[in-house]
């Protein structure tokens, strides 16, 4: 069965270094998303992808995060520096623009 | 922009029993509501979902209920078993592909 793949599963970092999350969507699908959920709540969109253009970043806070996804295929989330708030999961999703959204594992980010 | 609402935020219920959980949606263009079983540590993983055409969608066990003029739709989960255990997302979109999820519900299955 097909899945989003994403790594590192776990990262633990330094206030005010730099991480980068990367994942590879299912194959085929087009639209890649980007969600972070805090401990305790649901995901909250950070960007959303259609093939190698981004959709909607709004809720990005682009003064210290960055996403990309040049061939259309896998995409990178980077953080810059990151900041203890920052600790949660990350999660990719991809969908073939249907709606109907698969999530990968997730990334569990921990700034110390 | 969406708003959704979600109720209880922990349930226990004794294993073989039901267990319902409840969510609010604010936007009355929202046409998509999944369902997303979410294990620790894990993605969530979408379990069941119903668009705003169908008032009931059933699959195996577990079924959605859609009520647009409330505004309310409903996760049923019958004879639960202990491997249901796992937090629960209900989620709601606009047609944008964009998705606004609840704040969860810790589902325990007592055995």
């Amino acid at each position: 069965e097909a899945e989003v793949a994403q790594s590192p599963r776990y990262k633990i970092t330094e206030k005010s270094q730099a991480v980068a999350f990367w994942c590879d969507p299912i194959s085929g699908h087009a639209t890649l998303y980007w969600y972070r959920q805090i401990l305790g709540q649901g995901p909250e969109l950070l960007v959303q992808f259609q093939d190698e253009s981004v959709v909607d970043d709004s809720q990005l806070p682009k003064d210290r995060f960055s996403a990309e996804r040049l061939k259309g295929v896998d995409s990178t989330l980077k953080i810059q520096p990151a900041e203890l708030g920052d600790s949660a999961m990350y999660l990719c999703a991809s969908s073939l623009g249907d709606i109907e959204q698969f999530f990968g594992p997730g990334t569990r980010l921990t700034v110390l | 922009g969406e708003n959704v609402e979600q109720h209880p935020s922990t349930l226990s219920v004794q294993e073989g029993d039901s267990a319902v959980i409840k969510c609010t949606y604010s936007d009355s263009a929202s046409n998509y509501f999944p369902w997303y079983k979410q294990e620790l540590g894990k993605g969530p993983q979408l379990i069941i979902d119903i668009r705003s055409n169908v008032g009931e969608k059933k699959d195996q066990r577990i079924a959605v209920t859609l009520n647009k003029t409330v505004k309310h739709f409903s996760l049923h989960i019958t004879e639960t078993q202990p491997e249901d255990s796992a937090v629960y997302f209900c989620a709601a979109s606009g047609g944008n592909e964009k998705l606004t999820f609840g704040t969860g519900t810790r589902l325990t299955i007592i055995p």
